[in-house]
């Protein structure tokens, strides 16, 4: 099993619809990031999170939230969704802010 | 300008040659330093971190300038595996602030 797991991996969604993308992780790790990529940009920060209790805001999140309901588990959403959030989706974790960073195999989301 | 600056390529390279990429960075209190590997419509992943005095891993070495703000990688007698787009990534400071670059593509050719 992957150590970064992330659900759908696929989702094609209608504008205007509220959706989810999950994540958890079986790394052990205080911080967990979403950041979207999008073709000829790098990865950009959405949100974070150094425990359950702290949430960050990143570069671009404005429509979106964040959920940590444990440890383990992020979660982004989408409010409402338009077609410029079609992207490819990754979360990641990390012990700290100067080790490796694992990254879940991605979710592809379309709005149309 | 951005943060973090990287030649997208394609470098298109014969297997067995040598390739090197540069990735430039603005911010001068930069930490920490990083390439990864992400291969097509996959997650990054990280092939080596970059100390202040360089590092080498079997092919792939890497160096860090300071003084001209930049990282380099270099990858020696290349494989065909090798192609893959390089992340070039930026600590800024102690805090969680990864900065990406958006990745230079290299494609190896038999």
């Amino acid at each position: 099993d992957a150590d970064v797991t992330q659900t759908p991996r696929n989702r094609i969604t209608k504008t205007g619809k509220r959706i989810m993308l999950e994540c958890s992780q079986t790394k052990g790790h205080d911080r967990m990031y979403w950041y979207r990529q999008d073709p000829g940009l790098g990865l950009r920060l959405i949100y974070y999170s150094f425990d359950v209790k702290d949430i960050n805001k990143g570069e671009i999140s404005d429509g979106y939230s964040v959920s940590r309901q444990a440890q383990a588990k992020f979660s982004l959403s989408l409010e409402s969704a338009i077609p410029n959030q079609t992207a490819l989706y990754f979360c990641a974790t990390s012990g700290g802010s100067r080790t490796e960073a694992f990254f879940g195999q991605g979710t592809r989301l379309t709005v149309v | 300008r951005k943060e973090v600056e990287q030649d997208p390529g394609p470098f298109n390279v014969p297997e067995g040659a040598t390739v090197a990429f540069n990735c430039t960075y603005s911010n001068s209190a930069s930490q920490s330093f990083f390439w990864y590997r992400q291969d097509c419509r996959k997650e990054p992943k990280l092939l080596m971190s970059v100390y202040s005095s360089g590092n080498e891993d079997g092919r792939f070495t890497a160096q860090l300038n300071r003084a001209s703000q930049y990282i380099s990688l270099l990858i020696r007698d290349s494989k065909l595996s090798d192609s893959a787009t390089y992340l070039c990534v930026v600590n800024e400071n102690s805090n969680y602030q990864l900065i990406w670059g958006a990745g230079t593509k290299l494609i190896i050719k038999p």
